[in-house]
């Protein structure tokens, strides 16, 4: 079955700090990735993706590059800030049997102090 | 730009009793989700629903749980005889348009279950 790791959290940063959140994943077939992000109180959103190997998907200073010799697609950011305090989830999705069935991991907490 | 929502924000119920939580998908959408997280813990997949009916469900989605789609705007989620473990927050998704293996999922802002 299809399924995805995340590292553990909380993940605390001060401002302005390099993050990385890591990602691995185990599928049966061709996987889509996605980061999602979850504000406090709010739904999860699309923060990024990415369809094929070697693809790098990119928004709001974050980026995460699927890598399937290594089966990871980890989230990273030059520069964080604190309005990036949010939980993070990491998510596949692939076709079973014509219907498609996200995955999502655990998700990872991110705290950014100023 | 568009956008899921679901009603209540917080329903709190006691055990044994019936809840049905409200949702209503982005409107040219063909998927539709649900999803609970319970407090601090990972996102679960519960139901999958296309062409009004389900196409897959998980192992916590048993004979307690129900779907519908009764008005082709409403997507809702009923537990006929709530347990205290069925306190969460439920969210409710859509995708699709066209090839939705790549769509990403809509999420609603959820609805807080409280069971006591």
């Amino acid at each position: 079955g299809n399924s995805v790791t995340q590292m553990e959290g909380p993940v605390t940063l001060s401002e302005e700090a390099f993050l990385t959140i890591n990602c691995t994943y185990t599928a049966t077939g061709y996987p889509s990735l996605f980061w999602y992000v979850q504000y406090p109180g709010e739904g999860l959103q699309l923060l990024l993706k990415a369809t094929k190997a070697d693809d790098k998907g990119s928004n709001k200073g974050f980026e995460a590059t699927y890598r399937k010799e290594t089966t990871s697609f980890h989230l990273e950011k030059g520069s964080v800030q604190v309005s990036d305090s949010a939980v993070y989830f990491c998510a596949l999705s692939t076709r079973s049997g014509g219907s498609y069935i996200p995955t999502f991991g655990r998700g990872t907490s991110l705290i950014v102090h100023p | 730009e568009p956008e899921v929502t679901q009603t209540p924000s917080h329903q709190v119920t006691q055990m044994g009793q019936e809840v049905i939580l409200r949702c209503v998908p982005i409107s040219n959408h063909l998927y539709f989700y649900w999803y609970r997280q319970i407090l601090g813990q990972k996102v679960e997949f519960l139901v999958s629903f296309y062409n009004n009916e389900i196409s897959e469900k998980s192992e916590i989605f048993d004979d307690q749980f129900s779907v519908e789609r009764p008005d082709g705007s409403n997507f809702t989620l009923k537990i006929r005889s709530t347990k205290l473990e069925d306190s969460a927050m439920y969210f409710c998704a859509s995708s699709g348009q066209g090839d939705s293996y790549n769509s990403p999922l809509h999420f609603g802002n959820g609805t807080r279950l409280t069971v006591t």
